[in-house]
Order: C-alpha cells, then structure tokens, then sequence
C-alpha cells in the first residue's frame, strides 16, 4: 500500500539555524499539507498546496516559513531561522481531492530546536 | 470559531467491552467529519469519515461512528474493544476548505 514517507524522521537544530524538512507524498495525490502537534497539544494545520502553489496558510505559517515541491516526488518545509517554539512534531500529508477526501500523514519528523 | 471539541482526555474500556470516543462539533453548515488514530511514534491514520448519506459510517478496524445532527455529535464507537486499540484518537473537520482542524484528541487504554 503506497504510503507518505518523510525524512528525517528526527532533526535537532540550534536557535536561529535553517532547517528543510522533506516529504514523499503518494504519487498520484495532487494535494499537499503540512501540520504540526507540540508536545501533548492538538495537530494543527500550517499550508496546504496545489499546483504548485500555496492554496492556503494558517496564522502559524509566517514569513520565516515557506514549502516548495522541487521536483515531481519531494515537497518540502523550510524554517528559515529556527525558534525554540517551533520544536514540534511536523507532518505531511497528501490527498487525492479536496475537502471530502481523507488525507494521508506521514510519520512525521520530530523537530527539535536548542 | 468554528471547532470539535472531544471532552474526555481518556478513555479507559476493558478488553471485550464496547467502547466510544465522544466527539461534538460545532460548524455552521454542513462539514465533512474525520476520525484519526494516532499510535505511538507514528503519525495519524484515517479511521473512517462522513461526507452525506447514511448517518452510521463503519470504518476500519471495526470502528464506526454515527452522524447525529440534532446533537451535533460524531461519536467513535465500536462493540468489542481489543488492547491493541489503545491509541490516541482524533475528531477533526473540514468546511468550505481543505484544511483539517483537529479536535485535542482522546487517549484511549483497553485493558485485559
């Protein structure tokens, strides 16, 4: 069963560095998201993309954010200058449709920043 | 703002019994309703969901929930829970958008 994979699946990063973290999506989705769950509080959605660009953002996803699909398979989060409270676990998913399809999360990266 | 609110923390049901994750939502309209289970050191998996039709959706693993628009509910049920359920469970939506708004989850422990 095809499945989202994401690498790596832990970062440990220092305040203030850059950081990209990667997801393989389902082949044939055509829908990508990241979420994110801070320790012991709810999953929380940060962007959704569509043909190649964002479809929408949530409050969390400032500048110091941004995705990108590079080539046909990966799709990317970038932090660029890391805070303390961006540690968190960060999923992918991908879908099929929008919003009456279920989305498929990866296993997440756990992000960790000192 | 428009929500799920999952009341309970945690959930604790013997082996062999029935069990429910409650879920209760609060969305103008019509949403489009997901369950997720999370296990441990794993990310979400979807569970079952409610688009329209039937108000009893049967999903995986044996689960099933029920649509209930009177008391805006979309309880998690299933007759016979196994130890290996034991997971974290998330109610979550969607409406007029793609993104997924989760409730804050319930720990559910089976017990042998």
């Amino acid at each position: 069963e095809p499945e989202v994979t994401q690498t790596p699946s832990h970062q440990v990063t220092q305040m203030g560095q850059e950081v990209i973290l990667r997801c393989v999506p389902i082949s044939n989705h055509l829908y990508f998201y990241w979420y994110r769950q801070i320790l012991g509080q709810k999953v929380e959605f940060l962007v959704s993309f569509y043909n190649n660009e964002i479809s929408e953002k949530s409050e969390i996803f400032d500048d110091q954010f941004s995705v990108e699909r590079p080539d046909g398979s990966n799709f990317t989060l970038k932090i660029r200058s890391t805070k303390l409270e961006d540690s968190a676990m960060y999923f992918c998913a991908s879908s099929p449709g929008t919003e009456n399809y279920e989305q498929y999360f990866g296993p997440g990266t756990r992000l960790t920043v000192t | 703002a428009q929500s799920v609110a999952q009341p309970e923390d945690q959930v604790n049901v013997a082996e062999g019994n029935p069990l429910t994750v409650k879920c209760t939502y609060s969305v103008s309209g019509n949403p489009y309703l997901f369950w997720y289970v999370q296990y441990p050191n794993r990310g979400l998996q979807f569970l079952l969901k409610y688009i329209t039709g039937d108000n009893l959706v049967k999903g995986s693993y044996g689960f099933e929930a029920e649509f209930n628009k009177s008391q805006t509910s979309f309880h998690l049920k299933k007759p016979s829970a196994l130890v290996s359920d034991s997971a974290l469970y998330f109610c979550a939506f969607t409406h007029n958008t793609d993104k997924l708004i989760f409730g804050t989850g319930t720990r559910l422990q089976v017990f042998p």
